[in-house]
């Protein structure tokens, strides 16, 4: 099946940077998924994004399928963009395979 | 409801017995996932339903586990004799109609922890 892989695994930021969140997975998709878990463990939708590019506010998300990676794209952090990430995926199938996730950490 | 829904949100049982947790998926919402996430981990799929019926229970890890949808909405995931690693965290989804081209919109998710 295939698996993901999120890179880094953490990442420490101050208040205004920007960050790019990597994801790769190890075969063809046709859903691919970007999540937010916030600290009290929701997951929370940003993109739904087997191919091509989207925005949406200050977060923006590209997969370039035939290179098996997706990008997520924040700019001007903020505190509550504090979190752990996740990419998943499927392929022609309901179950969704996720990553291991980027931890975020934002201070003021 | 706006979202999915979950309860109870917490639950402390004792290893070897049983335990219900149940699923309220968006309205109109034909597909139903059960994902279980352990400590520091991504979700892992545990079943899928369209409808009543199980389309998909490969992620079930043994016999112990089982799940509902009796009416094609609410679903019971239940777990008999648990084993102290069953403590995790149980996450439900929903989908509009299920498939590899639809978002899947996640719960809040019931912590479990086995004693």
């Amino acid at each position: 099946g295939i698996q993901v892989e999120q890179s880094p695994p953490d990442l420490i930021l101050q208040e205004g940077a920007n960050s790019t969140l990597r994801c790769n997975f190890s075969d063809s998709v046709n859903n691919l998924q970007w999540f937010h878990q916030n600290p009290w463990g929701q997951l929370i939708n940003l993109f739904y994004i087997p191919s091509g590019t989207k925005q949406n506010g200050r977060l923006s998300a590209t997969t370039v399928a035939t290179e098996r990676y997706s990008l997520l794209y924040i700019s001007s952090s903020q505190t509550t963009d504090s979190g752990v990430y996740f990419c998943a995926a499927a392929y022609n199938t309901d179950k969704l395979i996720f990553g291991t996730g980027t931890r975020l950490q934002v201070f003021p | 409801g706006a979202g999915v829904s979950q309860t109870p949100s917490n639950k402390v049982t004792e290893k070897g017995k049983y335990v219900e947790l149940r699923c309220d998926p968006i309205s109109g919402h034909t597909a139903l996932y059960w994902y279980r996430q352990s400590l520091g981990q991504g979700p892992e799929f545990l079943i899928y339903f369209q409808g009543t019926g199980a389309a998909d229970d490969s992620g079930l890890p043994n016999d112990r586990f089982f799940a509902v949808r009796p009416e094609g909405s609410v679903s019971t995931l239940k777990i008999q004799r648990t084993e102290r690693g069953d403590s995790a965290v149980y996450l439900c989804a929903s989908s509009s109609a299920g498939g590899p081209y639809e978002t899947q919109y996640f719960g809040p998710g019931t912590r479990l922890l086995v004693l």
